[in-house]
């Protein structure tokens, strides 16, 4: 059974990066699909924030693309979103998920939530 | 950017009775749309993949249907544990997602 938790800090000071690390049991990062990451703000909707190959390709979302670092570690099957120069609309529940062949995302973690203030 | 719309914003229905949910591309995406559901605290579980095909280990009672732009989500019973939001997802061009239709108790 595949499974994803996120890790890292709750609170995050503005102009600050977020950094969160996603461990994957259950399933090889190195085996294949792509690895995403997910935002929600409270009581919103779902990012979409980018992805990851095991190879190390990624691809983003264009409105955060110039903020947003997503990296691939297979050697401890896990991956990892840095989100710079944060503000308050940063606030949000992140999820790291798996994306299926069928460009869904099939497995999720728990979801961490990061605030961003002072 | 492909916007996905989700229509109505609630349905307030009763167990037992049928749910059909709307989702509304402003732009054709071919059958790549996915279907989600939310509950309160918990991460997002896959339902339907690719307009149509449930994801392993989803009821029956949960139907996709759908091709380009009109998308409909179906629930022909209602059990206690399908009270949630759902959420529609395309992946035709990048990856977004509708704002969601909230399925609550009558």
């Amino acid at each position: 059974q595949v499974q994803l938790q996120e890790s890292g800090p709750g609170l995050v000071k503005p102009s600050e990066t977020l950094s969160l690390t996603c461990a994957v049991s259950g399933y090889s990062i190195s085996s294949g699909y792509y690895w995403g990451w997910i935002r929600q703000p409270p009581g919103k909707g779902l990012e979409w924030i980018g992805s990851i190959y095991h190879s190390g390709s990624t691809y983003y979302n264009p409105s955060l693309k110039s903020r947003v670092t997503i990296s691939v570690d297979t050697s401890k099957n896990q991956f990892s979103l840095k989100l710079s120069s944060v503000t308050a609309a940063d606030t949000a529940v992140y999820y790291c998920a798996r994306l299926s062949s069928s460009g869904c995302f099939d497995y999720w973690g728990q979801g961490t939530l990061v605030t961003v203030s002072s | 950017e492909i916007v996905l719309t989700q229509s109505p914003a609630t349905l307030s229905l009763s167990p037992g009775e049928r749910a059909t949910l709307s989702c509304r591309a402003s732009q054709s995406v071919s059958s790549y749309l996915a279907w989600y559901q939310q509950k309160p605290g918990q991460a997002p579980r896959l339902l339907i993949y690719d307009a149509s095909n449930r994801a392993t280990g989803i009821p029956a009672r949960f139907s996709g249907s759908g091709s380009g732009t009109d998308f409909t989500l179906t629930i022909s019973s209602l059990e206690p544990e399908d009270f949630a939001v759902y959420y529609c997802q395309q992946r035709s061009n990048s990856f977004t997602f509708g704002p969601g239709t909230k399925v609550d108790i009558k």
